[in-house]
């Protein structure tokens, strides 16, 4: 156990569905990011709140919208999403949004766009 | 363009010692941090070196040398659960956060 935790584990939707994903942590931290994790291809991170507050959209379709009610949750809204799109998108948090300080990844949800 | 560079793979024999190496291309330099990522896991946090020289944790060891941009991990007396993907992450001036592609090792009995 991690500390951070993803739902769902797995996802399979079509092109024209919507679905969002869930990250929660329960360590205190204030920085939390989405990766996308595709086979054979470095981590690519696409958001990073810290304290709430977005600081990092690393030029991410917007067919992809992050939303961070409070520093424990993180949602990752999907809609109309491409087949290109199917990867494993990962959750993590830190203490603060700083490399120096460890982060601590969730298990993952695995998306297949159909 | 900024980029990372690490082997794909390494093959190693149980109870030997293996070297992981990445080198770095980025604007401005903050820090490198190694995390190892088992099959179907999470990645986990191994090591952060933001100055140059070798920091020790039990059998890992992580090395860099930001005249050289690059760094490496060593494993040591490897056992069968150290099989897993190697990552290798820097922050750049722009607090930029850029990984590797990953390093997978497999080690053999």
């Amino acid at each position: 156990e991690t500390g951070v935790t993803q739902t769902p584990r797995h996802l399979v939707m079509g092109m024209t569905n919507k679905k969002s994903l869930k990250c929660e942590q329960h360590l205190g931290h204030n920085a939390m990011y989405w990766y996308k994790q595709s086979a054979k291809k470095p981590l690519e991170l696409m958001f990073v709140y810290n304290f709430k507050e977005q600081t990092e959209n690393n030029s991410v379709p917007s067919r992809f919208s992050p939303e961070c009610p409070n520093s424990s949750h993180l949602f990752l809204h999907l809609h109309t999403l491409q087949p290109e799109d199917s990867a494993l998108y990962l959750c993590a948090s830190s203490q603060e949004r700083d490399l120096s300080y460890e982060q601590y990844f969730g298990p993952g949800t695995r998306l297949t766009v159909t | 363009g900024q980029s990372l560079e690490q082997p794909s793979e390494v093959t190693a024999v149980e109870g030997a010692i293996v070297q992981i190496n990445c080198t770095y291309q980025t604007s401005g330099f903050y820090g490198l941090s190694w995390y190892q990522q088992h099959d179907g896991g999470a990645p986990t946090f191994l090591s952060y070196n933001a100055l140059d020289g070798l920091e020790e944790t039990g059998r890992f060891s992580s090395f860099l040398s930001r005249s050289d941009s690059y760094g490496y991990l060593l494993l040591q007396e490897l056992q069968m659960k150290d099989s897993a993907s190697y990552f290798c992450a820097v922050r750049d001036s722009n607090y930029q956060l850029i990984w590797g592609a990953g390093t997978k090792l497999i080690i053999k009995p």
